[in-house]
């Protein structure tokens, strides 16, 4: 079975751009949650999708949203880039909601913003 | 606020050693889960073991064990008969077991390093 699949891989945005990245979940996981990872904050949670609704939201300014496809896959968009949001995104699935101690990380996109 | 403390930024181990990793948390909950993940140079994060914090006995997953104190708060990580591939950060996390604010809590890592 595939794992998490994140594209792409490797970003360089300029600030004020705006940025989307995408996720595909572990075949028949419905949950997907984003991360944001940076070496002085470390892991912060952004939100966590399940059947297409947003369930849970992390602290971050509006430039950062999200949605989830019909078929799970989510992308995550930043606008108005700010040299702050540097950072490896991660992307986890789950089977459901509730089963977040089952999550699979993808391997991530590292956004450089100049 | 849940907070997660890792107090060792970095470690290092010789191969065929012993090394503990520690962790501290801070909630008024007693239903949640608790984590280790591994996270290689190569970026994909790793789930490494995890405890229900209903259960007493401690999780054991072949070379890697926890010492999960509740009264104490305090979850730490034993790697036994370290392996060059060990070496990675490592996050210890925590998240509630009920309710809508089931979000992972990070902190900050500990950075291993297996000698050979």
């Amino acid at each position: 079975k595939a794992g998490v699949t994140q594209t792409p891989r490797y970003l360089i945005k300029t600030r004020g751009q705006q940025v989307t990245l995408s996720c595909s979940p572990i075949s028949g996981h419905r949950s997907v949650s984003w991360y944001q990872q940076t070496p002085g904050q470390g892991l912060q949670f952004l939100f966590e999708y399940f059947s297409e609704t947003q369930r849970n939201k992390g602290n971050f300014p509006g430039r950062f949203s999200g949605r989830q496809f019909s078929n799970s896959r989510s992308e995550m968009n930043v606008s108005t880039l700010e040299l702050g949001d540097s950072a490896l995104y991660l992307c986890a699935s789950s089977l459901a909601a509730d089963r977040l101690y089952e999550q699979y990380f993808g391997p991530g996109t590292r956004l450089t913003v100049t | 606020a849940q907070t997660v403390t890792q107090s060792q930024p970095e470690m290092s181990v010789q191969e065929a050693e012993t090394v503990t990793l520690s962790c501290t948390y801070d909630t008024s909950e007693s239903n949640y889960y608790l984590f280790w993940y591994k996270q290689p140079p190569s970026r994909q994060m790793i789930l490494v073991i995890r405890q229900e914090a209903y259960k007493q006995q401690n999780a054991t997953e072949n070379r890697f064990s926890v010492n999960f104190q509740k009264a104490a708060k305090s979850f730490s990580l034993k790697i036994s008969d370290s392996q060059l591939g060990d070496t990675a950060m490592y996050f210890c996390a925590f998240r509630y077991n009920a309710g809508n604010n089931r979000k992972l809590i990070w902190g900050l890592g500990t950075s291993l390093a297996v000698n050979p």
